[in-house]
């Protein structure tokens, strides 16, 4: 059982790339989200789904789109990567609706 | 977007010793987490608090849900060497497994 797995570890991306943050999960979870984590602050919210086909924007959607066709994975997509998005990267899943949210280990993304 | 209070900040304590941290919010929450990150990791659940006035104990942690729903407190007793790592509590709302409200973490040093 690997709870949530995210892909890839660390990247590095020119200014205007475009990217994919993988993050799935193989504990049947409806819940998703993806949080960013800067220097010195928690957690933000950017994006989250409460199942297949069903996804909201968070406190900080702005340069972010994501989509959830499968149960089991909700990518994260930079279209235009901004020096302002570097950052670390957590998706996360619960089970329902009062369940508290597990964690993956995170994607560090620098962008130049 | 909200955040939580955490305090203190950081703190430096000697093996042993108890520790103290607290969260507070403007807004009520339903539901209280405790999460412990070390370094290149994902944060870990540590206690989830559910109701006013409850207090849970998970091996040497201890947490409660403030009678305000707007504060919750850890405490670790006769700390170790391994519970350095950056403490953090998160709100949740019912119904809203996807949503929580991160603090801004407390960043725990134990010395020896």
């Amino acid at each position: 059982n690997a709870g949530v797995t995210q892909t890839p570890k660390f990247q590095v991306l020119k200014t205007g790339q475009s990217m994919t943050l993988q993050c799935a999960q193989d504990m049947n979870h409806e819940y998703m989200s993806w949080y960013r984590q800067d220097p010195g602050m928690g957690l933000r919210l950017i994006h989250y789904s409460v199942g297949a086909g069903i996804t909201d924007q968070g406190e900080v959607p702005n340069g972010y789109n994501v989509s959830r066709s499968t149960t089991e994975d909700f990518p994260l997509r930079l279209l235009s990567a901004a020096p302002s998005q570097t950052s670390v990267y957590f998706c996360a899943s619960s089970s329902y609706s009062n369940q508290p949210q597990h964690f993956g280990d995170g994607t560090r993304l620098s962008i130049l | 977007g909200q955040q939580l209070n955490q305090s203190p900040q950081s703190m430096f304590i000697q093996e042993g010793e108890d520790v103290s941290m607290n969260c507070t919010s403007s807004s009520i929450f339903n539901t209280w987490l405790w999460y412990k990150q070390d370094p290149g990791e994902g944060p870990v659940l540590l206690i989830a608090l559910y109701k006013a006035g409850e207090l849970t104990s998970n091996g040497r942690l201890t947490a409660q849900f403030g009678i305000t729903r707007k504060d919750s407190f850890l405490n670790i007793s006769a700390s170790i060497p391994s519970d350095v790592g950056i403490y953090f509590c998160a709100g949740q709302f019912t119904g809203t497994a996807s949503k929580l409200t991160f603090g801004t973490g407390t960043r725990l040093q134990v010395t020896l």
